[in-house]
C-alpha cells in the first residue's frame, strides 16, 4: 500500500522555523516527484513546493520563494519542507503528495498524506 | 501570475449531471487536474492530464479541456460526490489551484 506520513508541524512564533518530514512507502520513492500543498483553516488548497524525483529540480510559490526550502532523502524515503521567517498566515495544514508519473511529473498528484498542521502565532 | 477561477458553488440534484468550470489564460494548451475533497479528509485526485481517471475513479466522473475552460462532469450524480473540488495546472515552473467549488447534492 502507497502511504505517505507528514510530521513535525506544530506551534511556532511568527518569524520562526519549522522543519517538516514526509515518510514514504509502497512506492519507488526516488522515481516520483513529490510535492507539498497547504491549506489554511476553512480555505482553499495552495500549492507550495515540489522536487523531482532525484532532487536535482525545486520549483516554489512566489510565496515562499526564499524562505523555504524543500528537499528529500531517497536513502530513508523522506521529503522535507524547511520553514523559515513563518508568518500568521501561514497557518494551515500542509500535505506532502506524490506525483502521478515519474521523477519529473508535476501535473498532477495521485497519493497525497493525511497532512500537519503548522500553526503561527503572532 | 497565473490564476484559474471555478465558481464557489455548483448544485445537483441526484442522478442528474454536475459540470464544475476552471477557467484559466489558455488553460486548454496545460494539463488540468481535479481534486476531491470531502470535510476533515485529504484531496483525491480525480481526474489528470484533462481526461484521464486514475484506478478507482468511477466513470461517472470525466473531464474535458479546451481554450480558456476546463470542466469537471459528474454523470449520474450521487450522494456520495457531495464535496469541495479543486481544478490545477502547471504554469511557469510553478504549480496553481483555482478556488474550489462546493458540490451540493439536493
Amino acid at each position: 500500500e502507497v502511504l505517505l506520513l507528514e510530521s513535525g508541524g506544530g506551534l511556532v512564533q511568527r518569524g520562526g522555523s519549522l522543519r517538516l518530514s514526509c515518510a514514504a512507502s509502497g512506492f519507488t520513492f526516488s522515481s516520483y516527484a513529490m510535492t507539498w500543498v497547504r491549506q489554511a483553516p476553512g480555505k482553499g488548497l495552495e500549492w507550495v513546493s515540489a522536487i523531482s524525483g532525484g532532487g536535482g529540480s525545486a520549483y516554489y510559490a512566489d510565496s515562499v520563494k526564499g524562505r523555504f526550502t524543500i528537499s528529500r532523502d531517497n536513502s530513508k524515503n523522506t521529503l522535507y519542507l524547511q520553514m523559515n521567517t513563518l508568518r500568521a498566515e501561514e497557518t494551515a495544514v500542509y500535505y506532502c503528495a506524490k506525483g502521478a508519473i515519474n521523477e519529473n511529473y508535476y501535473y498532477a498528484m495521485d497519493v497525497w498524506g493525511q497532512g500537519t498542521t503548522v500553526t503561527v502565532s503572532s | 501570475s497565473y490564476e484559474l477561477t471555478q465558481p464557489p458553488s455548483v448544485s445537483v440534484s441526484p442522478g442528474q449531471t454536475a459540470s464544475i468550470t476552471c477557467s484559466g489564460d489558455k488553460l486548454g494548451d496545460k494539463y488540468a487536474s481535479w481534486y476531491q475533497q470531502k470535510p476533515g479528509q485529504s484531496p483525491v485526485l480525480v481526474i489528470y492530464e484533462d481526461t484521464k481517471r486514475p484506478s478507482g475513479i468511477p466513470e461517472r466522473f470525466s473531464g474535458s479541456n479546451s481554450g480558456n475552460t476546463a470542466t469537471l462532469t459528474i454523470s449520474g450524480t450521487q450522494a456520495m460526490d457531495e464535496a469541495d473540488y479543486y481544478c490545477q495546472a502547471w504554469d511557469s515552473s510553478t504549480g496553481v489551484f483555482g478556488g474550489g467549488t462546493k458540490l451540493t447534492v439536493l
